[in-house]
């Protein structure tokens, strides 16, 4: 069975300092881990993943999380927040085996972006 | 192709009513997923299809709930004598095979059993 937590309810940041959502998950094979956003009554929108390769890995809107196989985490990072990145973040594995029971979602991070 | 397109966006309905939601995917996504969100939690998997077929089902998807992809392209979710548990956000998502690829989401369809 595959699972993501993510220890905080909400996040606070003030505009133009850096920000961490933070993630750790358990899977049986090799992980694919996702980060999406969702902004007040819409579905989710893709921001990064992670397949294999380098740990740092970058998306949109200048996101960028790192892998850390050690850890069993995939934090998501940006070096300025802006207060339009306020919404809800979704961290989410499958495993590598075939995603057949699809993504596995945290419960999310509410990132409040105060100016 | 401008992503996957859920319909309707809004449901309200009585309890005990049948409803059906439609999702059309990416055209060239074979694989189909339906989650179900409530609020404060993040989306649960409820049934997954490569193609025509429906190869998962999460425990979540009671006998009350099916779903279908008739030519492996759009997907129909219905679910019979509706109850008000039932209200949630249901997404669905497509995929090209292989879980590397991800997933891109619909905007969901709200529903409110009342």
């Amino acid at each position: 069975a595959q699972s993501v937590a993510q220890p905080e309810d909400q996040v606070n940041v003030a505009e133009g300092n850096p920000l961490t959502v933070k993630c750790t998950y358990s899977v049986s094979g090799n992980p694919y881990l996702f980060w999406y956003v969702q902004y007040p009554n819409r579905g989710l929108q893709f921001l990064l993943k992670y397949i294999t390769g380098d740990n740092l890995v970058k998306g949109s809107y200048g996101f960028e999380a790192e892998f850390n196989k050690s850890q069993t985490s995939f934090h998501l990072k940006k070096p300025s927040a802006l207060v339009s990145d306020s919404a809800l973040y979704f961290c989410a594995v499958s495993d590598s085996g075939g995603g057949a029971d699809g993504l596995t979602f945290g419960k999310g991070t509410h990132l409040i972006i105060q100016p | 192709d401008t992503g996957v397109s859920q319909n309707p966006r809004h449901k309200i309905t009585k309890r005990g009513q049948n409803v059906t939601f439609r999702c059309d995917p990416i055209s060239e996504h074979n694989r189909l997923y339906w989650y179900r969100q409530t609020l404060g939690q993040g989306p649960e998997f409820l049934t997954y299809f490569q193609n025509e077929a429906q190869l998962e089902k999460s425990r979540l998807l009671s006998d009350r709930f099916s779903a279908e992809r008739p030519k492996g392209s759009f997907s129909t979710l219905e679910i019979q004598r509706t109850e008000q548990g039932d209200s949630a956000m249901y997404l669905c998502a497509s995929s090209a095979s292989g879980g590397s690829y991800g997933y891109t989401f619909g905007s969901g369809t709200r529903l409110t059993v009342v």
